[in-house]
């Protein structure tokens, strides 16, 4: 099977860097994505690693490391609107020229103050 | 960029009663669905993976003949919540892989069971 673990709720104010951490466990093991959702919606897409190292999206930074099976991302210069979940998922793949599946972790609920 | 279309985003219905949801790629044809579940505060929970043309794959735990799932072409997708009850009110969303680790999600059925 698959598991995720990240912290349940992350608070920080306005202008600050949080790191949200993600352990997994998971067999057919294709990259770690991040997506943010906000109460009621749709997930949106943040950051994905396919391999080990930094991806660098704006304020947005998403790391890897396929050995230790972890990852983080990086929110830098928070906002109020980044108040939302935050949710990474393993992209799982067991047949060649399949997409795969998203499993996602828990979720982080981050809230940004003043 | 893709876009996938879930109706209705709200429904209320009573229990013991069935209800659909359509989901529709709008601009690409989507061979695989994937169909989840999010109860308030909680995690996305794949329920199950809709192929055109063949059975869905569901995953553990989750009732095949309570939730049926219906991928009659390359753009369309349906849950049907079969004899629903107060418990299996919850969000349920729906989301295709547009290509590699690219996924995109309906926004969402809020489903009340009174």
């Amino acid at each position: 099977g698959q598991s995720l673990e990240q912290p349940s709720e992350v608070t920080a104010v306005e202008g600050a860097i949080v790191q949200i951490n993600c352990t997994y466990q998971t067999s057919g093991f294709y990259g770690l994505s991040w997506y943010q959702q906000h109460d009621g919606g749709a997930p949106t897409f943040l950051s994905y690693n396919g391999l080990d190292g930094l991806e660098e999206t704006g304020r947005f930074s998403s790391f890897l490391s396929r050995s230790d099976s972890y990852g983080y991302l990086l929110l830098q210069e928070l906002q109020m609107k980044d108040s939302a979940s935050y949710f990474c998922a393993v992209r799982v793949v067991f047949l060649y020229n399949q997409g795969g599946k998203l499993i996602f972790g828990q979720g982080t609920e981050l809230s940004v103050k003043p | 960029g893709a876009v996938v279309s879930q109706h209705p985003s709200r429904v209320i219905c009573k229990s013991g009663t069935s209800v659909k949801i359509e989901c529709r790629s709008l601009d690409f044809q989507a061979t695989t669905m994937f169909w989840y579940r999010q109860f308030p505060k909680q995690s996305l929970m794949l329920m199950a993976t809709s192929n055109e043309g063949s059975k869905a794959t569901y995953e553990q735990g989750v009732e095949k003949d309570k939730f049926l799932i219906n991928h009659a072409s390359l753009t369309l997708s349906t849950l049907t919540v079969t004899s629903a009850h107060p418990e299996d009110s919850s969000f349920y969303i729906c989301s295709a892989n547009t290509g590699g680790y690219g996924y995109t999600f309906g926004s969402g059925t809020r489903l009340t069971v009174v």
